[in-house]
């Protein structure tokens, strides 16, 4: 069955760095489209980030152009959000998420229990 | 990029149909056919119900429908059941390859 499991989350001051994973099994992770969906606290979900099957197309959110960076490895079956410059509006649970097709925006079919990232002083 | 309108809240009693509006723009919902809606249970991961408008993806009842006309999309569900008591987003394709979701509806099944 399919599985996607993040890590990474925990606390950070703002202006600092973190980085989150994201191991998928259960499906070719090769073929699809990955996505970032974030929710902060008592708020909405809010797409973040997609990354093509192939790791070329990568694109953002106006709210985290510039600061963070979406990269997959396809031999390891993972997915990375590199979050830099990071502010205390960025405080959310964050999950991966899988798009239904590979270069797709057609919808998520598969997401992951999501890990923490407060940003805080 | 702008978030969809959703109502914060509907309700209806079990047995009842009941819909739920995704409100966009020309730019996203009205140009696209590409709206996606999502069911949310308390502590779980959202589960897929609708994509690309009105399709459903294996194994989500038939109860659940999805439509759009002009700048907004519905999701309706018949013959509503206490398990469907849950929050429900919308999600449209918003044109330079991103996404808007809306704010989120709150089912209560009375």
């Amino acid at each position: 069955q399919v599985q996607l499991v993040e890590s990474g989350g925990g606390v950070v001051q703002p202006g600092r760095s973190l980085r989150l994973s994201c191991a998928a099994s259960g499906f070719t992770f090769s073929s699809y489209g990955m996505h970032w969906v974030r929710q902060a606290p008592g708020k909405g979900l809010e797409w973040v980030a997609f990354i093509s099957d192939d790791g070329i197309n990568k694109y953002y959110a106006d709210s985290v152009k510039g600061r963070f960076t979406i990269s997959r490895d396809n031999s390891k079956n993972t997915l990375n959000l590199q979050m830099d410059s990071l502010r205390a509006e960025d405080t959310a649970v964050y999950y991966c998420a899988k798009d239904l097709y590979s270069r797709g925006w057609y919808g998520f079919d598969y997401w992951g229990q999501g890990t923490l990232v407060t940003v805080s002083s | 990029q702008s978030a969809l309108t959703q109502p914060a809240s509907v309700s209806g009693s079990p047995g009842q149909s009941i819909t739920i509006s995704c409100t966009g723009t020309s730019s996203d919902v009205g140009s696209y056919n590409l709206v996606s809606w999502y069911q949310r249970h308390q502590g779980k991961a959202p589960k897929l119900m609708i994509y690309e408008g009105s399709k459903r993806p294996s194994g989500v009842s038939n109860r659940f429908s999805g439509s759009k006309s002009g700048n907004t999309a519905s999701l309706t569900i018949s013959g509503l059941q206490a398990e469907d008591e849950a929050d429900y987003y919308c999600c449209s394709y918003a044109g330079s390859s991103t996404l808007a979701f809306g704010g989120g509806t709150k089912l209560t099944v009375l």
